[in-house]
């Protein structure tokens, strides 16, 4: 079975510092990796993903993420953060092989605040 | 494009009431899902459809129903409220099922059962 985890229900970062929101998967076969952001009371909204080719991905709003075969992790960085990137940011994933019939399964989420 | 478009947004139910909770897409998708989001728990998958006529059973289907006669439109029924299927619902949805489409949301219906 795929699964993921979010270690951090909660991040605080300063703004203008750095920021990364940690991610690790399981799955059966290769991974297909994805970000997501909320904001309250709206939908999720894509950020970025990870399919194949390049380890650092480059998403919306200057965020990237790094994959990390070896660590089984995925987390999304930025370099500076923004207090307009407080949210609640979800990492999700498939499988490759089929084995959870190509469905995502999402991480619980961690909510990002970044004080001024 | 509108996109997802769930609706009510708010609906307070009693237990053992029956409703639906309607999801439209104007992007000519052929999937869309539906799942429940509650607190600490992430999103979870309901159910989901690859095209018109086609649904399956996701992670948390019971209670729940589903189906899918047009490509744009997916409702979910709810049979008989519980207290336990107060949540937020969102509606999703993709080009197809390739595994690297990324998926678009609603805004959410959010349902209290009483």
């Amino acid at each position: 079975a795929q699964s993921v985890a979010q270690p951090e229900d909660q991040v605080n970062v300063a703004e203008g510092n750095p920021l990364t929101v940690k991610c690790t998967y399981s799955v059966s076969g290769n991974p297909y990796l994805f970000w997501y952001v909320q904001y309250p009371n709206r939908g999720l909204q894509f950020l970025l993903k990870y399919i194949t080719g390049d380890n650092l991905v480059k998403g919306s709003y200057g965020f990237e993420a790094e994959f990390n075969k070896s660590q089984t992790s995925f987390h999304l960085k930025k370099p500076s953060a923004l207090v307009s990137d407080s949210a609640l940011y979800f990492c999700a994933v498939r499988d490759d092989t089929g084995a959870g019939s190509y469905q995502l399964t999402f991480g619980k989420g961690t909510k990002l605040s970044v004080i001024p | 494009n509108a996109g997802v478009t769930q609706t009510p947004k708010f609906q307070v139910l009693k237990t053992g009431q029956s409703m639906t909770l309607q999801c439209a897409q104007d992007m000519n998708h052929e999937y869309m899902s539906w799942y429940r989001q509650d607190p600490g728990m992430g999103l979870r998958l309901i159910h989901y459809s690859v095209g018109a006529g086609i649904t399956d059973q996701g992670e948390v289907p019971n209670g729940y129903n589903v189906s899918r006669s047009t490509t744009e439109d997916f409702p979910l029924r709810l049979l008989s409220a519980a207290p336990s299927q107060t949540s937020v619902y969102f509606c999703a949805s993709s080009y197809s099922q390739t595994r690297n489409q990324p998926q678009h949301f609603g805004d959410g219906t959010r349902l209290s059962i009483l």
